[in-house]
């Protein structure tokens, strides 16, 4: 069972919107700005996404935007492309000084 | 450009040892803090720990902090993953990370070492 929780599979068309959730608690997620999102695509390495709530590093789609209320934080994809197709796992430092990831999700594009 | 590669999977016994190791360029070794994380064949992402940079201190989340030692080796830029005891639920592909925060922001990953422990 992962600490932090989010859906299995999302799904949406090219060219929609659509929103990934993460839930953790007061001591992870709601505690600190420091949640990053990971993007995998088939049989790749995870890739760095979104860093500290809502910062795209360098080279990352403008289409990609993370946000946080509370304990939950969200990662929105907006343009929906095929290429967008993948594993996402968000994860967020806690206060045992280590990090916790999600289960991740599967975001199909239809 | 930052570099990370690991080696040193392979097949292993339950209850047997393996050492990983991660050579790292394009930054400041000395001053990284390195994560290793592993994914499971079909699960998601675990933190196996961290080695703090400027003096090499650990943290380890605690399902493993017993069976799994992290190190470096600053002057050769490589770190380092000691496993014992390994079980069969311990198979996974091993990443070496960095962190770019100190909050465990994990921007640069290598391709991961598989380690398969089976009888």
């Amino acid at each position: 069972q992962s600490a932090l929780t989010q859906p299995a599979s999302v799904s949406g068309s090219p060219g929609q919107s659509i929103t990934i959730s993460c839930t953790g608690t007061s001591s992870d997620v709601g505690g600190y700005d420091y949640v990053s999102w990971y993007q995998q695509l088939p049989g790749k390495v995870p890739k760095l996404i979104i860093s500290n709530v809502s910062n795209r590093p360098s080279g990352v789609s403008n289409r990609f935007s993370g946000s946080k209320s509370g304990n939950t934080a969200s990662l929105t994809i907006s343009g929906l492309q095929a290429e967008d197709e993948a594993d996402y796992y968000c994860s967020s430092y806690t206060s045992s000084i280590t990090v916790a990831f999600g289960g991740g999700t599967k975001l199909t594009v239809l | 450009e930052v570099q990370v590669v690991e080696s040193g999977g392979g097949l292993v016994k339950p209850g047997g040892s393996l050492r990983l190791s991660c050579v790292v360029s394009g930054l400041a070794f000395s001053d990284a803090w390195m994560t290793w994380v592993r994914q499971a064949p079909g699960k998601g992402l675990e933190c196996i720990g961290r080695i703090r940079g400027g003096g090499g201190a650990t943290d380890y989340p605690a399902p493993v902090n017993d069976r799994f030692t992290i190190s470096r080796d600053d002057s050769r830029k490589t770190l380092y993953l000691q496993m014992s005891r390994l079980r069969t639920e311990d198979t996974a592909v091993y990443y070496c990370t960095h962190d770019s925060s100190a909050y465990y922001t994990l921007h640069f990953w290598g391709q991961g070492t598989l380690v398969t422990v089976s009888s």
